[in-house]
């Protein structure tokens, strides 16, 4: 059983709205929580990065949150842009880490 | 500012053949990682290696090996080749373990 839960596994929104991605995960202990965009056939890219003690953390029109105690963190995308569609991964764990399914978020004009 | 490289970015090989993937890290990261995803799959760690020696082993088929050079790259050896070889594996990299790891870009190997 996967230790990062993502969803949804896809979704779509009309460019300009605003989005919602959750992550659960049983990983620990653990330092950090990342969200990775990845673009299809592309490497991983760092959006945030969040250790336990962190409840929110920001990269321009990306904003995370973490619950440790509920152990659970979101993604929230605002007012998306064409470029935003890709995967986001939720990412668990220090230097080996546990990433989840992603979610896919695909942004139509 | 520089990236994780990573080459070749695509490799066809047929079955039973062998592959050498290799990783070039950020300068001055002294921690690299390998990584395999399969088609509609998460990324798996397979390896990594810190200060060029082993630090971590995933989950890497023992028909692989890898290992990391005195510049700090790595390669990838993948003997024996199967279908189900077939993936995108990354390399990432970090400025010691435990710190922010930066992709690479990937390569994406076919088996036939």
């Amino acid at each position: 059983k996967n230790q990062v839960e993502q969803s949804p596994q896809s979704l779509i929104i009309l460019e300009g709205k605003n989005c919602t991605l959750q992550c659960n995960y049983t990983v620990s202990p653990f330092s950090n929580l990342r969200w990775y965009k990845q673009d299809t056939g592309r490497g991983p890219v760092s959006l945030t990065i969040m250790t336990f003690s962190e409840n929110t953390k920001s990269n321009g029109r990306y904003t995370a949150t973490l619950d440790a105690d509920t152990k659970q963190s979101s993604l929230h995308i605002t007012a998306s842009q064409l470029s935003d569609s890709a995967s986001y991964i939720c990412v668990v764990g220090d230097y080996k880490l546990s990433f989840g399914a992603g979610t896919t978020v695909t942004v139509r004009a | 500012a520089a990236g994780v490289i990573q080459s070749p970015r695509h490799l066809i090989k047929e079955k039973r053949e062998t592959a050498t993937l290799k990783c070039y890290p950020i300068p001055r990261h002294d921690t690299v990682y390998w990584y395999q995803q399969g088609p509609g799959q998460d990324p798996q760690f397979l390896i990594s290696f810190y200060e060029k020696m082993q630090s971590d082993k995933g989950s890497i088929p023992d028909r692989f090996s890898a290992q990391q050079f005195s510049d700090y790259h790595s390669e990838l050896n993948m003997s024996s080749l199967e279908l189900g070889d077939s993936a995108l594996y990354f390399c990432a990299s970090s400025l010691d373990s435990g710190y922010e790891q930066f992709f690479g870009p990937g390569t994406r190997l076919t088996v036939l």
